[in-house]
């Protein structure tokens, strides 16, 4: 358990619909990052945010997006779905503002698109 | 645009058997090199590389990188049964203000007893 949380851990949903993907980080990590999962795209990074901004852009699409808030806890929105964003999200987090090297990663919330 | 390729796609063996995965990259800045292991959830941290030339170990499973001709690779011996994981390779480019941590498509390991 690395002490990362996400909800919900399933999602279906149709496509056009709007979803929120809620991200609790390790107590004390400041940064926050958001990757997707596919089986064509393999593992790409989607966001990063440190103590409330956003501080690196990877792949993520117009139609996503992602704040963290004052708790620290982060969520991912993603709108107008389509087939292809059918995933699994997962949730990071570190405790400093470059840890990408130690990054801890929560379990990910599979989500479908029908 | 960065690029990470990780080979083979997929192996099979046996235990005991050891076997090295491979990646090579092209990316723009590098900063850091670094391999993790999938199993059926997420990702776990097995080793970053940043210097060429130095091993990186731990238990049975050690790391090499190679700046120079732009590669990395891992090594497991005495392969075990829940070694059996896809095992990802990422590299680290930090261009200016603009950080990006591109994955390969990993290499799928089947240990069998």
């Amino acid at each position: 358990d690395s002490g990362v949380t996400q909800t919900p851990k399933h999602l279906i949903t149709a496509t056009g619909q709007r979803v929120t993907l809620r991200c609790s980080p390790r107590s004390g990590d400041l940064s926050v990052y958001w990757y997707q999962q596919s089986l064509d795209q393999g593992l790409q990074f989607l966001i990063q945010y440190y103590n409330g901004e956003e501080r690196a852009k990877g792949n993520i699409l117009e139609r996503f997006s992602a704040q963290q808030f004052p708790d620290l806890h982060s969520e991912l929105n993603l709108s107008s779905l389509e087939l292809g964003d059918s995933a699994l999200y997962f949730c990071a987090s570190s405790s400093g503002q470059g840890g990408w090297e130690t990054q801890y990663f929560g379990p990910g919330t599979r989500l479908l698109v029908l | 645009e960065d690029k990470v390729v990780q080979s083979p796609l997929s192996l099979v063996v046996h235990e005991g058997d050891t076997v090295t995965l491979n990646c090579s990259y092209e990316v723009t800045n590098f900063r850091s090199l670094l391999w993790y292991k999938q199993e059926k959830k997420a990702p776990t941290f097995l080793f970053m590389l940043t210097s060429s030339g130095i091993e990186k170990k731990s238990g049975r499973l050690s790391s090499i990188l190679d700046k120079k001709e732009l590669f990395s690779i891992l090594n497991i011996t005495a392969t075990q049964t829940g070694d059996s994981a896809v095992y990802l390779c990422a590299v680290f480019d930090s261009g200016g203000s603009n950080y990006k941590l591109t994955f390969g498509k990993g290499t799928l390991l089947t240990v069998n007893p």
